[in-house]
């Protein structure tokens, strides 16, 4: 397993934009695909993003297509979520996560919280 | 685009009970790419089962997979009372989008 640690959260207006990360520890971070997982308020998981090991590909939820990139530097084993035009539906706790093999997740940030209101 | 369901939304159970949790997809899961997590409030989800039946490391032996096809069921011998907590099942791979299901609450009686 692996140490991830999300950070970047706060409170955004409406329409504006956020970038979180996610810098992993202890484990081999350039071998693994890479996953965003948000959690509204009181309501269950949705998957966000996916980044491949070497960044090449990269897939996005249809709720956040073309307002947020995945991006990832591993020379510094760190993800990143560019989030724009942010929407107060956008308002979740947003966690990291390692795709392992097939593609489960065997590690999991703790959650950085985004809230977007007026 | 597989959409995941499960039930019941709410199990009320008393330690040392049985809990059976079912998840259903919409079309078949190719592979058998199913997981199963568990989540505590303010945690983040914890991975129990992937490739629908195979513990995770750690995982406890009470804690059983099984299905294929549409049809998976996680299985909770006899209940602890750490177990209480909410479970989604997830189909997985390297063709997103990675469905989580809606997640059933199992909730001490």
């Amino acid at each position: 397993q692996v140490h991830l640690v999300e950070s970047g959260g706060g409170m955004v207006q409406p329409g504006r934009s956020l970038r979180l990360s996610c810098t992993a520890s202890g484990g081999d971070f350039s071998r693994h695909g890479m996953h965003w997982v948000r959690q509204a308020p009181g309501k269950g998981l949705e998957w966000v993003a996916i980044i491949w090991n070497d960044g090449t590909t990269k897939y996005y939820a249809d709720s956040v297509q073309g307002r947020f990139s995945i991006s990832r530097d591993n020379s510094k084993n760190t993800l990143f979520l560019q989030m724009n035009s942010l929407r107060a539906e956008d308002t979740a706790v947003y966690f990291c996560a390692r795709h392992y093999f097939d593609g489960w997740y065997d590690s999991w940030g703790q959650g950085t919280l985004v809230t977007v209101s007026s | 685009e597989i959409v995941l369901t499960q039930s019941p939304g709410t199990l009320s159970l008393s330690p040392g009970e049985r809990a059976t949790l079912s998840c259903r997809a919409s079309q078949s899961v190719s592979s058998g790419y199913l997981a199963w997590y568990q989540q505590k409030p303010g945690q983040a989800p914890r991975l129990l089962i992937y490739g629908v039946s195979i513990r995770a490391t750690g995982i406890p032996d009470r804690f059983s997979g099984s299905g294929s096809g549409t049809d998976f069921t996680l299985t909770i011998s006899r209940l602890e009372p750490e177990d209480f907590a909410v479970y989604y099942c997830q189909k997985y791979g390297s063709s997103p989008p990675n469905t989580f299901g809606p997640g059933t609450k199992l909730e001490i009686k």
